[in-house]
């Protein structure tokens, strides 16, 4: 069945450096695939999304590109705040047009100032 | 605008208790759905709906029974609680999917943490 892998976390940064978040999935046909962010205390948000290969989502400084020929869709943050932090799931959605999505495990990141 | 609201925020059950999981959107959303996710793991779908009157089965119904007679509302009913009950529960909605390509977001109620002991 359809599935979605990220990488473990936690991650632990210190505030301005590089993010990078591994996804990768496993689904038939062209899946659309998104980014939920999860602050503490509070329920899921959409973070971005990218409905076809190729695409990139963007968003807050976040940005993450489907790329077909490696089923991975990472997300990337050139500088994080410590208000970024929070847990990050990455999501798909299966091509038949239903509207239930597959979830990651989720990546706990922490920014230090 | 309120969104999605669930309630209770905490609750601790005993081993057998029955209890009944708010949801309520102002959105005029079609679809609605309720989530667990236990410690480490993603969101796992219990149960959805497409609209007033109609619920389908998610990954990991079992244990669980809902209904939608409204479409603001959509309970999440625990008959027989057990230890493996022990999560947080996320309700969510979002409105129809008009076309393969097109997404609507989902939006997420704030979360219910269960525990069963």
């Amino acid at each position: 069945g359809d599935s979605v892998t990220q990488m473990e976390g936690p991650v632990t940064l210190s505030e301005e450096a590089f993010l990078t978040i591994n996804c990768t999935y496993t689904a038939t046909g062209y899946p659309s695939l998104f980014w939920y962010v999860q602050y503490p205390g509070e329920g899921l948000q959409l973070l971005l999304k990218a409905t076809k290969a190729d695409d990139k989502g963007s968003n807050k400084g976040f940005e993450a590109t489907y790329r077909k020929e490696t089923t991975s869709f990472h997300l990337e943050k050139g500088s994080v705040q410590v208000s970024d932090s929070a847990v990050y799931f990455c999501a798909l959605r299966t091509q038949g047009g239903s509207e239930k999505l597959v979830f990651g495990k989720g990546t706990k990141l922490t920014v230090n100032p | 605008n309120a969104g999605v609201t669930q309630t209770p925020k905490f609750r601790i059950l005993k081993i057998g208790q029955s209890m009944t999981l708010q949801c309520t959107q102002d959105m005029n959303h079609n679809y609605m759905y309720w989530y667990r996710q236990d410690p480490g793991m993603g969101l796992k779908l219990i149960y959805y709906s497409v609209g007033a009157g109609i619920t389908d089965k998610g990954e990991v119904p079992n244990g669980y029974n809902v209904s939608r007679s409204t479409t603001e509302d959509f309970p999440l009913r625990l008959e027989l609680a057990a230890p493996s009950q022990t999560s947080v529960y996320f309700c969510a909605s979002s409105t129809t999917g008009l076309a393969v390509r097109s997404y609507n977001e989902q939006f997420f109620g704030p979360g219910t943490r269960l525990t069963v002991l």
